[in-house]
């Protein structure tokens, strides 16, 4: 079974750009949701998305969006960038009746200057 | 305001020694506690996990603490091993929620 894939891995964008990340879901999951992870900090939760609609959202913006695709892939857009959003995106997929069985994927980390 | 605090933020054990990782909360309504551990360039996986109905959950080397009293918990790592090297991260959820609350991470060093 294929886990977590997140692209790209890396990521330099200026001030004021927009980003899309990208993820795919481990085969049979139906939830994903997004996490930021600034350096030194451990993950703060983005939003959460099932059945291709948001689930759940943290204290973000926004200019933090998301969709979920039929096949449970994800996108993660995130519009004017700030130098503070600088930091590793982790993408997280689970079965919506798993409770907390999420399974990361390894993450992109997008550079703002 | 950090609901979930590691205040330690790193730890080194000699090899087949216990590693003590500590975790502490503040909202009262947290009720499910997870560990998840992180190796450089990797996502975090799941380690082990508690309900707020137990005090204590054991799966192999490792065993997490909870005192619900204090807003603690801890997760017990016996023997560590250089393997086990890596940042730790305490997570809580309140209500069956969908949102997880993380500590800062403690980075662990076992020392062969």
């Amino acid at each position: 079974e294929t886990g977590v894939t997140q692209s790209p891995t890396h990521l330099i964008k200026t001030r004021g750009q927009q980003v899309t990340l990208r993820c795919s879901s481990q085969s049979g999951h139906n939830t994903v949701s997004w996490y930021q992870q600034a350096l030194g900090q451990g993950p703060q939760f983005i939003f959460q998305y099932y059945r291709e609609e948001e689930n759940g959202r943290g204290n973000f913006p926004p200019r933090f969006s998301g969709l979920q695709f039929p096949n449970y892939s994800s996108e993660l857009n995130v519009n004017a960038l700030e130098l503070d959003d600088s930091a590793l995106y982790l993408c997280a997929s689970s079965l919506v009746d798993m409770g907390y069985g999420y399974t990361f994927g390894s993450g992109t980390r997008l550079t703002v200057v | 305001d950090q609901q979930v605090k590691q205040n330690s933020p790193s730890l080194s054990v000699q090899e087949g020694r216990i590693s003590i990782l500590n975790c502490d909360y503040t909202n009262s309504m947290f009720d499910y506690f997870l560990w998840y551990k992180k190796y450089p360039a990797e996502g975090p996986t799941f380690l082990i996990s508690i309900s707020s109905i137990k005090d204590k959950n054991e799966d192999g080397r490792f065993t997490v603490f909870l005192n619900k009293s204090a807003k603690h918990l801890s997760l017990h790592i016996v023997p560590s091993q250089p393997g086990d090297s890596a940042v730790y991260f305490c997570a809580a959820s309140a209500n069956a929620g969908n949102m997880l609350t993380f500590g800062g991470g403690t980075r662990l060093m076992v020392k062969p």
